[in-house]
């Protein structure tokens, strides 16, 4: 079955940057997109169709894609930036959805 | 405002059944796919199913294909999720989800718990 890689941690200090990559065979041929989930709450988008930001997402946020590797990228990571953070995107032949193992952000 | 509000979730027997639900507000749900996704206790997101706009095409992660059963009323701007034959495994917050472009996901609901024990 598909799957998507990510790193399970990624630490910063306030005001670094921080890049969470995704890594999936499919991806040069699928879109990915970015969920960032904290914890008790549900997941909220904040990166779709590998690099555009929905409206409401602080602009310190980007993504791109390279390959069969896409990065979501937090320039100037924030405490409030903490959280746990997905990619997600289909198979080869968009029959199914996947999601990636998730990436821990600390900011400290 | 789009809003997502799961209902359905609760304590099940290994083997027994439960229908979720996802009641749809704030845009035009005819117009989307909708998937389910669960997230089992301190573990990551798991895609579940999909629909069409329609209901006329879906699709099944292979741990719930044949098991589980996505539906939608789009007269009632709701979506289903019939679980048949629940496993222990099948525990988990099920959080109700709208597709837009390509497979991606939107916008989430809250959630709603099922918990398989005997």
């Amino acid at each position: 079955s598909y799957e998507l890689t990510q790193p399970p941690s990624v630490s910063v200090s306030p005001g670094q940057t921080a890049r969470i990559t995704c890594s999936g065979d499919a991806l040069p041929n699928q879109y990915a997109y970015w969920c960032q989930q904290k914890p008790g709450q549900a997941p909220v988008l904040v990166m779709y169709k590998d690099n555009e930001r929905p409206s409401g997402i602080p602009e310190r946020f980007s993504g791109s894609s390279s390959g069969t590797t896409v990065t979501l990228t937090i320039s100037g990571a924030q405490a409030e930036d903490e959280a746990d953070y997905y990619c997600q995107s289909a198979d080869s032949s968009g029959s199914f959805v996947v999601f990636g193992g998730g990436t821990k952000l600390t900011v400290l | 405002e789009v809003q997502l509000v799961e209902s359905g979730g609760g304590l099940v027997q290994p083997g027994g059944s439960l229908r979720l639900s996802c009641a749809a507000s704030g845009f035009t749900f005819s117009t989307y796919w909708m998937h389910w996704v669960r997230q089992a206790p301190g573990k990551g997101l798991v895609w579940v199913s999909r629909i069409n706009r329609d209901g006329t095409s879906t699709s099944y992660a292979d741990s719930v294909k044949g098991r589980f059963t996505i539906s939608r009323d789009n007269a009632k701007n709701t979506l289903y999720l019939q679980m048949n034959s629940l496993r222990a495994e099948d525990t988990a917050v099920y959080y109700c989800a709208r597709g837009n472009w390509n497979y991606g996901i939107d916008y989430w609901g809250q959630g709603t718990l099922v918990t398989g024990s005997s």
